[in-house]
């Protein structure tokens, strides 16, 4: 069984400090890796991917990927109260093949 | 761009019953999968479709779940007869050729009681 695990949860942080998510997957085939955030009653919505080993960054959400220690994780800088959602770490072993998710670690920004 | 749209949002039925979930991929997009969300289990794949075939249906909970894809547009899963451990919101999901990431629908929240 493929399995993506990432830390329980829930976390909280206060308005304007740095979140830290976390995720380890089992499958070392794996080359593609995603992070969804999923507000509540909302559908997920992807909004970081990467493929090498590193940090990926945009705005301020960075991505980091070791292969090595199949270790994935996300930062959020600067975090607000809008980004209070659940993220959901997903990995696959390449294009056209299927996403397989982690149960997802619910974010709560303190204002 | 639509995004991908599923029918109903919400459905509530009785045990028993005979339950069609509908989706309509992004145009273009070659790939599209179904997925069941629940507080214990999280995202489940169920089946997924490469080019209106069936490529996995090992997370099919068991012959009580179907689905098909007549056509690049459309697709129904299929729940005969229902009970209620298949209350969940099932996700849609679309993926373009050579693609990575998916877009998934809004859901729809099902209810069996």
């Amino acid at each position: 069984q493929k399995e993506v695990e990432q830390n329980s949860g829930p976390l909280s942080v206060p308005e304007g400090a740095i979140a830290s998510l976390n995720c380890t997957y089992s499958d070392r085939v794996s080359q593609s890796f995603f992070w969804y955030r999923q507000y509540s009653g909302k559908s997920p919505e992807l909004i970081m991917s990467i493929y090498s080993n590193g940090d990926k960054e945009d705005g301020r959400f960075t991505a980091q990927l070791n292969k090595a220690s199949q270790y994935v994780s996300l930062l959020i800088r600067d975090s607000q109260p809008s980004d209070s959602a659940t993220y959901l770490c997903a990995v696959s072993t390449g294009a056209n093949s299927k996403l397989t998710f982690g149960k997802g670690i619910t974010l709560s920004v303190r204002p | 761009d639509a995004g991908v749209i599923q029918s109903p949002r919400h459905e509530v039925t009785e045990m028993g019953q005979e339950v069609t979930l509908r989706c309509k991929p992004i145009s273009g997009h070659n790939s599209l999968f179904w997925y069941r969300q629940t507080m214990m289990r999280g995202l489940e794949l169920l089946i997924y479709f490469n080019n209106n075939v069936p490529i996995d249906d090992s997370g099919m909970p068991e012959d009580r779940f179907s689905a098909k894809m007549p056509n690049a547009s459309f697709s129904t899963l299929k729940i005969q007869p229902s009970e209620p451990r298949d209350s969940a919101v099932y996700f849609c999901a679309s993926r373009g050729q050579g693609g990575y990431g998916y877009t998934f629908g809004s859901g729809t929240r099902l209810t069996v009681v």
